[in-house]
């Protein structure tokens, strides 16, 4: 089973709203991730976990909020959200972390993403 | 500055025949290297991946050429397939879980 899943699927959300995006991973990966991918381009690396603790933030503003309260689950919390943070977030996790077992295993498996729109 | 770039946006090829997707580095330290596919409207899936201490890795109808010197790797696709059309990305990483990924390239196999 190489599969992640994301809710929702599509996400339509105003300025001043909350809302949270779900991910779930049941391959007992220690790392997971969150990213964002606008039309046209790649895939943008947002926050990285590792063994549930929060090990990159690539900059991102403070209006998105990652949490991962245990080691199958990431939510990715939004604040505030500007019209032009719309876009396909994508949760991903992979098996290890280099140093950790000496082995490298980077392939990251990705989830179908969530669409969303910031009216 | 782009670290890794797939310098062909799109390309087509007629069913049966081979595909080849082409990925160029510049950073050295990367050590790991992967070929992503994306369908419209779904998450990248992971195809092969290969380690740069090796310069080729096969998986049925997938082959990854890494040649190291040229800081250069490629994707064939033998025999390719309609159902092979989509975007492939090329990443790669350095020592380390966060991927850098290229533009990607769309391809498209016609029948």
């Amino acid at each position: 089973d190489t599969e992640v899943t994301q809710t929702p699927k599509h996400l339509v959300m105003g300025m001043t709203n909350k809302k949270s995006l779900k991910c779930e991973q049941h391959m007992g990966h220690r790392a997971m991730y969150w990213y964002k991918q606008k039309a046209k381009k790649p895939p943008e690396l947002m926050f990285v976990y590792s063994y549930e603790k929060l090990s990159i933030n690539e900059s991102v503003p403070s209006r998105f909020s990652p949490e991962c309260p245990n080691s199958s689950l990431l939510n990715l919390h939004l604040h505030a959200l500007q019209p032009e943070d719309s876009a396909l977030y994508l949760c991903a996790s992979s098996r290890y972390i280099s140093g950790t077992s000496g082995r490298q295993a980077y392939e990251q498996y990705f989830g179908p993403g969530t669409r969303l729109t910031v009216t | 500055d782009q670290q890794v770039k797939q310098n062909s946006p799109s390309l087509s090829v007629q069913e049966g025949r081979i595909s080849i997707l082409n990925c160029d580095y510049t950073n050295s330290m990367f050590d790991y290297f992967l070929w992503y596919k994306k369908y419209p409207a779904e998450g990248p899936t992971f195809l092969i991946s290969i380690s740069s201490i090796k310069d080729k890795n096969e998986d049925g109808r997938f082959t990854v050429f890494l040649n190291k010197s040229a800081k250069h790797l490629s994707l064939h696709i033998v025999p390719s397939q309609p159902g092979d059309s989509a975007v492939y990305f090329c990443a790669a990483s350095a020592r380390g879980n966060k991927l850098v990924f290229g533009a990607g390239t769309i391809l498209r196999v016609k029948s």
